[in-house]
């Protein structure tokens, strides 16, 4: 079973910085099957990046993601004040098929 | 616009049982893979079970299996999850989404949740 680490807990930056999250495997994840998600409080999980790199339905450009084998990274540009968050990454193995989420990054306004 | 809402949450006994019912809008219903997420109150994202379209095809986590049954009605458009023999540990949000993607490997769509309380 493959875990993702992702790191750091918690990210403390002011708007307009730049953040940059980071999840790691436990062994090589295809990059296809790698995807990242924003949670708020009290909402569902909101797909940002799948297959490591494309940014899904709607989702503003600041926000890119990157990486591939074990190491992949999520960063957002410039920070805007409704991007504080959880940032989940998750992947997909397939045999038998599965579904796993990293920990969880929280970045908070510092 | 994509609609999912689950309901059917509560408070139960260890023990005891619970259906939960998400019920989809706004797309095709019958043509996408689903699936139940959960999320332990303060705690991470746990996939829970996969469906697919016809309902022929179903996979479980291990934490669960053996005890929960998903299943799915295409012709009302809804999706259930029957949860027995409940533990503490099931205690969480629990979330259905839409499976996306070539081999339905990422969620795009997620419904606001229903909590599930396991509490003597």
């Amino acid at each position: 079973e493959i875990v993702l680490t992702q790191s750091p807990g918690t990210l403390s930056l002011s708007p307009g910085e730049r953040a940059t999250l980071s999840c790691r495997a436990s062994q090589s994840v295809s990059s296809s099957y790698l995807a990242w998600y924003q949670q708020k409080p009290g909402q569902a999980p909101r797909l940002l990046i799948y297959g490591a790199s494309s940014r899904a339905t709607g989702i503003p450009d600041r926000f890119s993601g990157s990486g591939s084998g074990t190491d992949f990274t999520l960063t957002i540009s410039r920070l805007e004040p409704e991007d504080f968050a959880v940032y989940y990454c998750q992947q997909y193995g397939s045999s038998p098929p599965t579904w796993t989420f990293g920990q969880g990054t929280k970045v908070e306004i510092k | 616009q994509v609609q999912l809402v689950e309901s059917g949450g509560g408070l139960v006994k260890p023990g005891g049982s619970l259906r939960l019912s998400c019920a989809a809008s706004g797309f095709t219903f019958s043509d996408y893979y689903m699936s139940w997420i959960r999320q332990a109150p303060g705690k991470g994202l746990e996939w829970v079970s996969y469906i697919s379209s016809s309902g022929s095809t179903i996979y479980y986590a291990d934490s669960v299996k053996g005890r929960f049954t998903i299943s799915r009605d295409n012709a009302k458009n809804s999706l259930y999850l029957q949860m027995n023999s409940l533990r503490a540990e099931d205690t969480a949000v629990y979330y259905c989404a839409r499976a996306y993607g070539d081999y339905d490997e990422f969620f795009d769509y997620w419904g606001q949740g229903t909590l599930v309380t396991v509490s003597s």
